[in-house]
């Protein structure tokens, strides 16, 4: 089956810097997209993005699904911005959106 | 409000005995959803629904069992509960866009923690 990679695993920050979340799929996809895992468990939905780039806020995303990759990232970082985040694609042909393991963001004040 | 909503929210049960987590959902999607999340293993597909009356199989489906004979409902069964269920569940649906190729977002309900003993 289609394998998600996310990088890196871990990743501690200062509040204000910046990072890239980058996530790597092994199999062609219709769909990707991001959301943040609170520390409350809540799963929120952060971009619906199978190709290009687009911004909210203090967060964009890319998807160059001919190379088989997306990227997040954070700008100036804030505390609310810790938890977990996660890709998830599409299969071509399917409905099962497939989970990457998760890059577990903490920011620090 | 328009959403997608578990319950309970925090279950406990004894090993062997049968559980239903429900899951509702007002905006009419076609898919719905149960992952199982656990440390370690991140989210996995427990079962999905493509429309009433039509289900399929994710990842680990062994020891659950899912009905769903209204779209808004999506209720998953544990028959006999096992202390390897342990875990917590989350429903989503997802927006059927018409003409290929398949898309549609995905969206979470806040979960369902469940404790085997």
């Amino acid at each position: 089956g289609i394998q998600v990679e996310q990088s890196p695993p871990d990743l501690i920050l200062q509040e204000g810097a910046n990072s890239t979340l980058r996530c790597n799929f092994s199999d062609s996809v219709n769909n990707l997209q991001w959301f943040h895992q609170n520390p409350w468990g809540q799963l929120i939905n952060l971009f619906y993005i199978p190709s290009g780039t687009k911004q909210n806020g203090r967060l964009s995303a890319t998807t160059v699904a001919t190379e088989r990759y997306s990227l997040l990232y954070i700008s100036s970082s804030q505390t609310t911005d810790s938890g977990v985040y996660f890709c998830a694609v599409l299969r071509s042909g399917t409905y099962k959106y497939i989970f990457g393991t998760g890059t577990r963001l903490k920011v620090l004040a | 409000d328009a959403g997608i909503t578990q319950s309970p929210r925090y279950k406990i049960t004894e090993t062997g005995r049968q559980v239903t987590l429900m899951c509702h959902q007002t905006w009419s999607h076609s898919y719905m959803f149960w992952y199982r999340q656990d440390l370690g293993h991140g989210l996995r597909l427990i079962y999905y629904s493509a429309a009433a009356d039509i289900t399929d199989k994710g990842e680990v489906p062994d020891g659950y069992v899912v009905s769903r004979s209204k779209t808004e409902n999506f209720p998953l069964t544990l028959e006999s509960a096992t202390r390897s269920q342990t875990s917590v569940y989350f429903c989503a649906s997802g927006i059927e866009r018409r003409g290929p190729p398949e898309t549609g977002e995905l969206f979470f309900g806040e979960g369902s923690r469940l404790t085997v003993l």
